[in-house]
């Protein structure tokens, strides 16, 4: 079964503190994706991956980097947490076969900053 | 404007209940869309891809129309198990090849006894 999994489920950090979310998928897929989601905005987009080394900002990167050294994993980084970062995040990844194929979220890190 | 917008509900319906959901899309170049299902405090699940001919599983309908640019779900005979908030998705094919979903920002349904 393919998986998409989160290192961490609930996270609490401090304002400023540099913060690494990591997500590892099994299936060889090539595009990876960060999203967040908050309540009444629903998921946007920080950053996408559609290869290794490559990444390409999505709707709302401010404030966050992320890393994609190998296929399999793809790290979203805050480079200074702060209160506004309080999100769900959530991580996916999909295949490069056309139309019809979906995609597989991980299971979340709920990130509380303090 | 939003590039998928959802009526966000809630929608309150009582079992055995048909209910229909609507989505609109903003980009025509748009190529690829979906039912995703997430329960509370979960992850987004495929529910369904949307194909123009329209696509039915068990007791779930969905319908593209691309010339009005919506995309609909239909569930028949409402369970409780049914409850949560449906999203639509849309996949925009940008640069290298790299498909991007954008999500609407989900209806919420309640099956009620």
């Amino acid at each position: 079964d393919v998986k998409v999994t989160q290192s961490s489920r609930y996270l609490v950090k401090r304002t400023g503190e540099k913060v690494f979310l990591e997500c590892v998928q099994d299936m060889d897929h090539e595009n990876m994706f960060w999203y967040r989601q908050d309540p009444g905005l629903g998921l946007r987009l920080i950053y996408f991956s559609y290869d290794v080394k490559m990444k390409e900002k999505g709707d709302i990167p401010e404030g966050y980097s992320v890393s994609r050294e190998k296929k399999e994993r793809f790290s979203l980084i805050l480079e200074s947490a702060s209160t506004n970062q309080t999100s769900m995040y959530l991580c996916a990844s999909t295949g490069q076969a056309p139309g019809g194929y979906g995609y597989t979220f991980g299971s979340g890190t709920r990130l509380t900053v303090v | 404007r939003k590039e998928v917008e959802q009526d966000p509900g809630p929608f309150n319906v009582p079992e055995g209940a048909t209910v229909a959901f609507n989505c609109t899309y903003s980009n025509s170049a748009s190529q690829s869309f979906f039912w995703y299902r997430q329960d509370c405090r979960k992850e987004p699940k495929l529910l369904m891809s949307v194909y123009s001919s329209g696509n039915e599983d068990g007791r779930f309908t969905a319908q593209l129309n691309r010339a009005s640019q919506y995309i609909s779900l239909l569930i028949r005979d409402s369970k409780l198990s049914d409850s949560a908030t449906y999203l639509c998705v849309v996949i925009l094919i940008s640069s290298g090849s790299a498909r991007q979903l954008t999500f609407g920002s989900g209806t919420q349904l309640t099956v009620l006894p």
